[in-house]
């Protein structure tokens, strides 16, 4: 149980674009789902949570306009960052967790190289 | 805010020795500290958690203590093996009934290299 998938794995786009990063929750409702970018070898930076049916709360110094989350369902959240610039190439994770619990399962992850 | 310190950041030992990762915190109404284990190019798995109304919790060969008044915990895993060289991150997050809503804030993570 608790298996978290993501969508797509690796993406390549060109400089100006905006990309479109899914995460669902496949065996439970995910009440919260998280999105975190990490660099290479570094930790987990959370950039905002989102609540199913709410706005998402982004953290200091993540600009909400350039990456919009959306948390329609209980199952489906989806990061999408416009206007990328190759500042953006990461790797981008969403996690995911049922509500009143403290335990979140990440999805696989997502690598964004932006050229 | 809550802040995680985590140490040591490399930590290489033999095959069959423990090792012992620590970790501390800062805001004393955190009660939930997970531990998740993440391999090179993979998600983060969660290996184990602990919650502030106990002080030691064992899996198998890995275990979690918790000193809630020096507000540090720690990951020890015995007999290690080479399969579990990976970078593992601990956290720390409150729930409702603490004024928070389990956002974890995470440590800067330990690299674990097992020697064969």
């Amino acid at each position: 149980g608790a298996v978290v998938s993501q969508h797509p794995s690796w993406v390549i786009c060109k400089s100006g674009t905006s990309v479109k990063i899914e995460c669902r929750s496949l065996d439970f409702q995910a009440t919260t789902m998280f999105w975190y970018r990490q660099f290479p070898k570094q930790s987990l930076m959370l950039m905002a949570t989102s609540n199913e049916g709410s706005k998402a709360t982004y953290e200091q110094g993540v600009e909400k306009d350039k990456f919009l989350i959306n948390h329609a369902s209980l199952t489906l959240s989806t990061l999408t960052v416009t206007s990328a610039h190759p500042e953006d190439s990461s790797f981008y994770i969403c996690s995911a967790r049922g509500l009143g619990r403290g335990e979140q399962y990440f999805g696989p992850g997502t690598r964004l190289t932006v050229t | 805010g809550e802040n995680v310190e985590q140490h040591p950041s490399t930590l290489s030992v033999q095959e069959g020795d423990s090792a012992v990762i620590k970790c501390t915190y800062s805001d004393s109404a955190s009660n939930y500290f997970p531990w998740y284990k993440q391999e090179l190019g993979k998600r983060p798995q969660l290996i184990i958690d602990i919650r502030s109304n106990v002080g030691e919790k064992k899996d198998q060969r890995i275990a979690v203590t918790l000193n809630k008044t020096a507000k540090h915990f720690s990951l020890h895993i015995t007999e290690t093996q080479p399969e579990d060289s990976a970078v593992y991150f601990c956290a720390a997050s409150k729930d409702h009934a603490s004024g928070g809503s389990y956002i974890p804030t995470f440590g800067r993570g330990t690299s674990l290299i097992v020697h064969p």
